[in-house]
């Protein structure tokens, strides 16, 4: 069946330092690829998005590429920002479908 | 626009007792999504409504939980009587095709059951 997979949480980070959150996935159809963000006390927000390999779906300066040869989609963002943090879900969803199939989500802390 | 709203946002009930979620999407938006997560798990789909139909309710943990779309526009979703592991949020999301790439998400209802 579909699956996704993201590295468990709690990730702190200090400000300024490198994000990556690992996410990979398997699909019986051909997927799209989401980055989903649930800020507190909000609900969930696309983040970005990639709808076919090697496309990149970049928002906010967090970026993600849709490699199918290893079946991943790792969350990657240069420069983090305390305003950053929140839950991050990784999700794919069957082009032509209507379910998207989530990850667990990965909490980030960003600490001053 | 407004973007989906779902009502109550944070529920504690006690078991057996019930619980009516709701759940108002986007205007014009024919299908509505129900999701859940439990005890910080994967969102996992619950149904899908296209109007006031139900397209698909594969997701639906058992029968004690009922979705409603009454007249096309919000829909509700009953859990009678409750139990400790309905725990979790539930989260609405609309869309305006079916198999439209994105679905707007509402905060969320956080359930909790005692």
């Amino acid at each position: 069946g579909d699956s996704v997979t993201q590295m468990e949480g709690p990730v702190t980070l200090s400000e300024e330092a490198f994000l990556t959150i690992n996410c990979t996935y398997t699909a019986t159809g051909y997927p799209s690829l989401f980055w989903y963000v649930q800020y507190p006390g909000e609900g969930l927000q696309l983040l970005l998005k990639a709808t076919k390999a090697d496309d990149k779906g970049s928002n906010k300066g967090f970026e993600a590429t849709y490699r199918k040869e290893t079946t991943s989609f790792h969350l990657e963002k240069g420069s983090v920002q305390v305003s950053d943090s929140a839950v991050y879900f990784c999700a794919l969803k069957i082009i032509g479908t209507y379910k998207y199939i989530f990850g667990t989500g990965t909490r980030l802390k960003v600490l001053a | 626009e407004a973007g989906v709203t779902q009502f109550p946002s944070h529920s504690v009930i006690e078991k057996g007792q019930t619980v009516t979620l709701r759940c108002d999407p986007i205007s014009g938006h024919d299908n509505l999504y129900w999701y859940r997560r439990v005890m910080g798990k994967e969102i996992k789909f619950l149904l899908h409504f296209v109007k006031e139909s139900k397209q698909d309710e594969s997701g639906m943990p058992n029968n004690r939980f009922l979705a409603e779309r009454t007249g096309g526009t919000y829909s509700t979703l009953k859990v009678q009587p409750a139990e400790l592991e309905d725990s979790g949020v539930y989260f609405c999301a609309s869309s305006y095709r079916t198999g439209d790439n994105e679905q707007f998400f509402g905060p969320g209802t956080r359930l909790t059951v005692l």
